[in-house]
């Protein structure tokens, strides 16, 4: 089981459509992250949510949308995708870091897009 | 920038047998985190172990140990009486220190473990 929960497991979607990505972790921290992740690829990092301040990557397109309702949740929203974006999306969560601290990333199970 | 590099895309070790992987980094600072994490086929990223750059006693978690290297950018994993859960993609990551703004990860390339029963 996973303390960082992610839904849906598995989603299928046009590149017309408009859907959304859910983050949820209940352990109190305050750094959430969304990553793509290709097949046989390491993690790549999207976005960073930090003490409520986003941080993002330059190269992720503006057809991928962030948004942090509150500090247990933090969500993706897809529009208009393309085929390139077919990935499992990873959301993870820190610890505090403005104390000296090894605190990892807690990882969720992942959500697999499909474009078609 | 950090960068960190995974040399063997594939390892296999007979079941109760060790076997190490390796992982180097590049990097200007001084304070910095080093992590392993496992992706099993069942896709979840779980942490294996985890190294503070300051500390220079070695980290063990039960089975796993790793060979910190601090001179050498070099921070290696150890898996003792290796197990058919043990079978994953293991990856090396990097964060910088412990200030706010600090908390991106760079990831190694991976090395996929097979387990020989």
């Amino acid at each position: 089981d996973t303390e960082v929960t992610q839904t849906p497991k598995h989603l299928v979607m046009g590149m017309t459509n408009k859907k959304s990505l859910k983050c949820e972790q209940h352990m109190g921290h305050r750094a959430m992250y969304w990553y793509k992740q290709k097949a046989k690829k390491p993690p790549e990092l999207m976005f960073v949510y930090s003490y409520e301040k986003l941080s993002i990557n330059e190269s992720v397109p503006s057809r991928f949308s962030p948004e942090c309702p509150n500090s247990s949740l933090l969500n993706l929203h897809l529009h208009a995708l393309q085929p390139e974006d077919s990935a499992l999306y990873l959301c993870a969560s820190s610890q505090d870091q403005l104390f000296r601290s090894n605190q990892p990333q807690h990882f969720g199970d992942g959500t697999r897009l499909s474009i078609l | 920038a950090q960068t960190v590099t995974q040399s063997q895309p594939e390892m296999s070790v007979q079941e109760a047998e060790t076997v190490t992987l390796s992982c180097t980094y590049d990097t200007s600072e001084s304070d910095y985190y080093l992590f392993w994490y496992k992706q099993p086929p069942s896709r979840q990223m779980i942490l294996v172990i985890r190294q503070e750059a300051y500390k220079q006693q070695n980290a063990t978690e039960n089975r796993f140990s790793v060979n910190f290297q601090k001179a050498a950018k070099s921070f290696s994993l150890k898996i003792s009486d290796s197990q058919l859960g043990d079978a994953a993609m293991y990856f090396c990551a990097y964060r910088s220190g412990p200030l706010v703004g600090n908390e991106k990860l760079t990831f190694g390339t991976g090395t996929r473990l097979t387990i020989i029963p």
